[in-house]
């Protein structure tokens, strides 16, 4: 696709549930990041693939979170055990290497997925 | 943590009126960036600035790297109703890794035709 695309759009789940969100990122971007939104703050780091390997995946808030990109491609995050403070907005963002020469440094991220942990 | 601040969180202009966005670190940056999210949208990339006093322009924005490279600032002249959304700076410090940002807060503007 022409660009990042992100299902679902909307998730609503029950406290205790186990959650995918799914990040499909532009065609060739070797690097793909997760991050998370809540309401009036900024985009917050949660894990950097560059390829298939989690290259940094600090910013994950605890092990209830994961994340994986099996084939260096599609990538899923994973949230078992939802807690009502897990409910933002999931943005996935994919680029070029950001060791490449050729790297502009913009990230292009998708619509994103809205979690509601009830 | 590191951190990027900004400043104001809000800002309500006339149409017309100039408008500006500051954003400070506690720490030298290796660079810093620049996105806007509309209403209900997604970040969408404006520039990147990666030079001590750097300035650039695009159209009516101008954008500048201060000198110690800690802080930045993004104008834009005469606003229109179109450049309603939540400006973010994001940086990336010195001596961390070269992929990940640390964004602001962001700055809502609204603006009134």
């Amino acid at each position: 696709g022409a660009g990042v695309s992100q299902t679902p759009s909307n998730k609503v789940t029950e406290k205790g549930k186990y959650v995918e969100l799914r990040c499909d990122p532009i065609s060739g971007h070797t690097a793909l990041y997760w991050y998370r939104q809540s309401l009036g703050q900024g985009p917050e780091f949660l894990i950097y693939f560059q390829g298939t390997g989690a290259a940094d995946d600090s910013g994950l808030p605890n092990d209830r979170f994961f994340a994986v990109r099996p084939e260096g491609s599609v990538s899923t995050l994973k949230i078992q055990r939802t807690e009502r403070g897990d409910s933002a907005m999931y943005l996935c963002a994919s680029s070029t290497s950001p060791y490449s020469a050729s790297n502009t440094g913009e990230l292009f991220f998708g619509e994103g997925s809205r979690l509601t942990v009830l | 943590g590191q951190q990027v601040m900004q400043i104001p969180q809000y800002q309500h202009v006339q149409e017309g009126e100039d408008f500006t966005t500051y954003c400070n670190s506690s720490t030298t940056l290796s660079n810093i960036q620049w996105y806007k999210q509309r209403p209900g949208g997604h970040p969408v990339f404006l520039i990147q600035l990666v030079k001590s006093g750097e300035v650039k322009k695009q159209k009516r924005l101008t954008f500048q790297f201060g000198e110690a490279k800690k802080n930045s600032s993004l104008h834009i002249t005469a606003t229109q109703t179109t450049d309603v959304g939540t400006y973010f700076c994001a940086g990336q410090h010195s001596g961390g890794s070269n992929y990940k940002l640390t964004f602001g807060k962001g700055t809502l503007l609204t603006v009134n035709p």
